[in-house]
């Protein structure tokens, strides 16, 4: 059973471009995390998604950023006119149930570098 | 505010030497779980933990939360090489929130 993959690992893009950042979760799970990490800090919730559904997108930047998660295929967090300060890891978890109290298995995160 | 509290920030020990990071909260946790993270790598989960009171071990590595459910503790004993890294608490904060809080981390390095 593969875990949760994310790619692309690494990814650098100038300012001004578009980055998009793909999430596949573990087999069976219908609930996706996004979590950004910045240097030297912990991780931070952004957006919850299940199948087509936004849940919780309260720790989503208002703007540039958008996240979706299809019926069909990866969940995917898109970042429109990239600037330095979105240099970060950006990691997925997944998740079987709905709500708390089941860990989250998460994925080796894309480490996005804005040059 | 940071929700969740974790210390201390870094730890250095020597290989052989026990040790305790912290995780605090000032609400109630309804659930609470320890990870590991290599650096440039992602998240292992290590151990969940919902229940005041609860400890869960694992090889050599003890969590425990607290009576109040508002502080967790992760021990180590006898640190190895292999125990360097950075450790996470993560939370939720909320019964039916989903989505976790974490601290910021506590950065382990055992010298041999």
């Amino acid at each position: 059973n593969a875990g949760v993959m994310q790619n692309p690992r690494h990814l650098v893009r100038r300012r001004g471009q578009e980055a998009r950042l793909r999430c596949s979760p573990m087999k069976g799970h219908s609930h996706v995390y996004w979590y950004r990490q910045l240097p030297e800090e912990g991780l931070k919730f952004m957006v919850y998604l299940q199948k087509e559904n936004i849940i919780d997108e309260s720790g989503m930047p208002k703007e540039r950023f958008s996240a979706e998660f299809p019926k069909e295929g990866p969940s995917i967090l898109r970042i429109q006119q990239v600037v330095r300060g979105d240099s970060a890891a950006y990691f997925c978890a997944s998740s079987p149930w709905q709500g708390g109290g089941f860990e989250q298995y998460f994925g080796p995160g894309t480490r996005l570098t804005v040059t | 505010s940071q929700e969740l509290e974790q210390s201390p920030q870094s730890l250095i020990v020597q290989e052989g030497k026990n040790l305790t990071i912290n995780c605090t909260s000032s609400k109630t946790l309804y659930g609470l779980y320890w990870y590991k993270q290599k650096y440039g790598e992602g998240l292992i989960f290590l151990m969940m933990l919902q229940k005041g009171g609860e400890e869960k071990s694992h090889e050599k590595i003890t969590a425990k939360l607290d009576e109040k459910k508002q502080q967790s503790s992760l021990h180590i004993t006898a640190s190895q090489p292999s125990h360097a890294g950075i450790y996470l608490c993560g939370a939720d904060m909320d019964t039916n929130a989903g989505k976790s809080t974490f601290g910021d981390g506590t950065t382990l390095t055992v010298k041999p």
